[in-house]
């Protein structure tokens, strides 16, 4: 089956520790992107990357870093959270850059106290 | 700078009723993909449709129908007898063509759906 997956679903940590939420696809796909959904905000791109090595900002990068070692894997970093990084997070994988539909993880919920 | 703008934040429909969700969106690209997304309360996102700006038929698929507009830069989400099984949060979402570079979703700030009985 066709999936992007996500771990863990839901986070609860504490400001300053390091934390990775993973994500895969088995679509081998090239290009793979992450989001945050804030009320009010829609979603927002963080990150994305065209392919193995290649990766640029997105709209809202600041806090954040990911890296693409592996076609299927693109893991979020956070190095240093904070509370303004509490929200629903989506990784996504299309075929191409823009002209395919995406598929989009079931969500990671990070909550930072 | 690309803009998607979904003016409704929420809307609430008694089941039955047709309701169209509005989606504005600028781009200054001749070439561009438009893109409707549902979210239902269990929080995944699911693909609707895709539209490229060269194709302004309206589709229809079932119960959901869609009107794009070039010269209102519109495109507008329709559902016809709408059912409890539709609420959700629905969202519309523009990718530009840029040579040489990854476009990126831009996505409006969502429209949130209530259908009651």
């Amino acid at each position: 089956e066709a999936q992007v997956t996500q771990n863990p679903r839901y986070l609860i940590t504490v400001t300053g520790k390091k934390l990775t939420v993973t994500c895969s696809q088995n679509m081998n796909h090239e290009y793979m992107s992450w989001y945050r959904q804030d009320p009010g905000l829609g979603l927002r791109q963080i990150y994305y990357s065209m392919n193995v090595e290649v990766t640029d900002k997105g709209d809202v990068p600041e806090g954040y870093k990911v890296s693409r070692k592996e076609k299927r894997n693109f893991p979020l970093i956070l190095e240093s959270p904070s509370p303004n990084q509490t929200s629903l997070y989506f990784c996504a994988s299309s075929l191409s850059w823009g002209n395919t539909e995406a598929f989009f993880g079931q969500g990671t919920r990070l909550t930072v106290v | 700078a690309q803009k998607v703008t979904q003016a409704q934040t929420e809307i609430s429909v008694v089941e039955k009723e047709d309701v169209t969700l509005d989606c504005v969106y600028e781009t200054r690209d001749t070439t561009y993909y438009l893109f409707w997304y549902k979210q239902p309360p269990s929080g995944e996102l699911v693909f609707l449709i895709r539209r490229n700006s060269f194709d302004e038929q309206n589709e229809i698929s079932g119960r959901y129908s869609w009107n794009f507009q070039k010269s209102t830069s519109s495109f507008n989400f329709t559902i016809t007898a709408s059912q409890v099984v539709d609420s959700a949060v629905y969202f519309c979402a523009l990718s530009e063509s840029q040579t040489g570079t990854a476009s990126k979703l831009t996505f409006g700030t969502g429209t949130r759906l209530q259908v009651t009985l």
